[in-house]
């Protein structure tokens, strides 16, 4: 199984400030996803982390917003941009390892805009 | 992928067997079933998959029906720890873990 550490745990930031979310990973892994989970919602994949290209995002979210980074096989980041309080969420960190497509998520970032 | 519906909420009494239905009656013949489970402030945990056979493991029993369009996860004695939003998620496998959630069942385990 794979361990999955996020930096910050959750932030209290102000509004049209950006946030930069780490995810980093105790083993190479070949797929890195980034979820957000609004108050009391399900999750939603916002972005595939893709290891030296760029990052392929689901209808509904852009590069500007939400910019990811994934230097190698076990980091990644997640920037929220210029943010707002419908940006208050909590941000999970994913990673499928090995051929079931098992995922591991990490503890999650709680985001609180104000 | 095809979608699944689940009742929003059940309770269980702790040390009965939770069963938490799950319908996917659009499901297609190379799609596996999964649960994830999310105990409050953690994130999403796997609990066990299935293609079309029946499945078990360390933690939960898979009941898949023979025309694959709905499945039962059996916890098979609830303790308080489990009280969590279940989910039920169809998705092939080797199309990575590009999970789509639906809402879930909120499991409360009481004494």
């Amino acid at each position: 199984s794979a361990v999955i550490s996020q930096k910050p745990s959750r932030d209290i930031c102000q509004r049209g400030t950006s946030l930069t979310i780490q995810c980093q990973v105790d083993s190479q892994v070949t797929m890195m996803f980034w979820y957000r989970q609004q108050p009391g919602q399900s999750l939603t994949l916002i972005a595939t982390a893709n290891q030296g290209s760029e990052a392929t995002y689901e209808s509904g979210f852009v590069i500007d917003k939400f910019p990811i980074s994934r230097p190698n096989l076990t980091f990644s980041t997640l920037t929220v941009s210029n943010m707002s309080p419908e940006d208050s969420s909590i941000y999970l960190c994913s990673v499928e390892q090995g051929g079931d497509a098992e995922a591991f998520f990490g503890q999650g970032t709680r985001l609180t805009v104000v | 992928d095809a979608k699944t519906t689940q009742p929003p909420s059940m309770d269980c009494a702790e040390g009965r067997a939770a069963n938490l239905p799950c319908n996917h009656s659009t499901i297609s013949g190379n799609e596996y079933v999964y649960w994830y489970r999310q105990i409050h402030s953690q994130g999403p945990q796997y609990i066990i998959h299935g293609l079309k056979n029946n499945e078990t493991n360390e933690m939960a029993s898979l009941i898949i029906t023979e025309d694959r369009k709905s499945s039962t996860l059996i916890l098979p004695h609830a303790t308080l720890r489990d009280t969590a939003v279940y989910y039920c998620i169809v998705q092939r496998t080797g199309t990575a873990s590009k999970l789509t959630f639906g809402t879930g069942t909120r499991l409360q385990v009481t004494l």
